[in-house]
């Protein structure tokens, strides 16, 4: 069965660096997203993006976020300066419609130091 | 502002015992609900999505229900097993397609 896959597993990154996740969204599907869980809490939107650009974002997504297609297989997310505050599970899920179910990935640990 | 709410935290339970999770939600507007399991350190893994049309979806041992109206929705998972043990979440998407999501049932199944 088709499946997310994101990489890395786990980034260690110092605080003030940029940092890359990336992620191979299922290959029919026309919806990406990315979503984030900090340990203990309810996993939490952060954007969502469908024919090259972002259709929403949420609060989280502030300046220091950004999201790319690069190619027509890869759906990556950038953060510019990272803070102690992002340590997280990152997730990127996808859909082929807008109505059908979202197929997530295993997730990036993402710890900042 | 939606949010979504589960009913038990933690549930611990025989193997062999049919249980059902809660998922409450305060804005009924909703296009569909999603039901996931989490494994832990893991990802998310779509078990049913009920559209907002529909009142319940079946997939093996689970059946999930949706009352729009009352702002509910129930997972039944019929003769658990151990294997079932995982953290179950429900999520709603509105006009939008972000999904918003509860904190989750931590289910154990004893053997």
């Amino acid at each position: 069965e088709p499946e997310v896959t994101q990489t890395p597993s786990h980034q260690v990154t110092q605080m003030g660096q940029e940092v890359i996740l990336r992620c191979v969204p299922i290959s029919n599907h026309l919806y990406f997203y990315w979503y984030r869980q900090i340990l203990g809490q309810k996993v939490e939107f952060l954007v969502s993006f469908y024919n090259n650009e972002i259709s929403e974002k949420s609060e989280i997504f502030d300046d220091q976020f950004s999201v790319e297609r690069p190619d027509g297989s890869n759906f990556t997310l950038k953060i510019r300066s990272t803070k102690l505050e992002d340590s997280a599970m990152y997730f990127c899920a996808s859909s082929d419609e807008n109505n059908q179910p979202q197929h997530f990935g295993d997730g990036t640990r993402l710890s900042i130091l | 502002k939606q949010e979504v709410t589960q009913i038990p935290a933690a549930l611990s339970v025989p193997e062999g015992e049919n249980l059902v999770l809660n998922c409450s939600f305060t804005d009924s507007a909703i296009y569909n609900l999603q039901w996931f399991r989490q494994d832990p350190g893991k990802g998310l893994t779509s078990l049913l999505l009920i559209q907002s049309s529909q009142r319940e979806q079946t997939s093996g041992r689970l059946n999930a229900s949706l009352d729009k109206s009352s702002g509910r929705s129930t997972l039944y998972i019929a003769a658990s097993q151990p294997g079932d043990s995982a953290t179950y979440l429900c999520a709603v998407r509105g006009a939008t397609n972000k999904l918003i999501f509860g904190t989750g049932t931590l289910l154990a199944v004893q053997p």
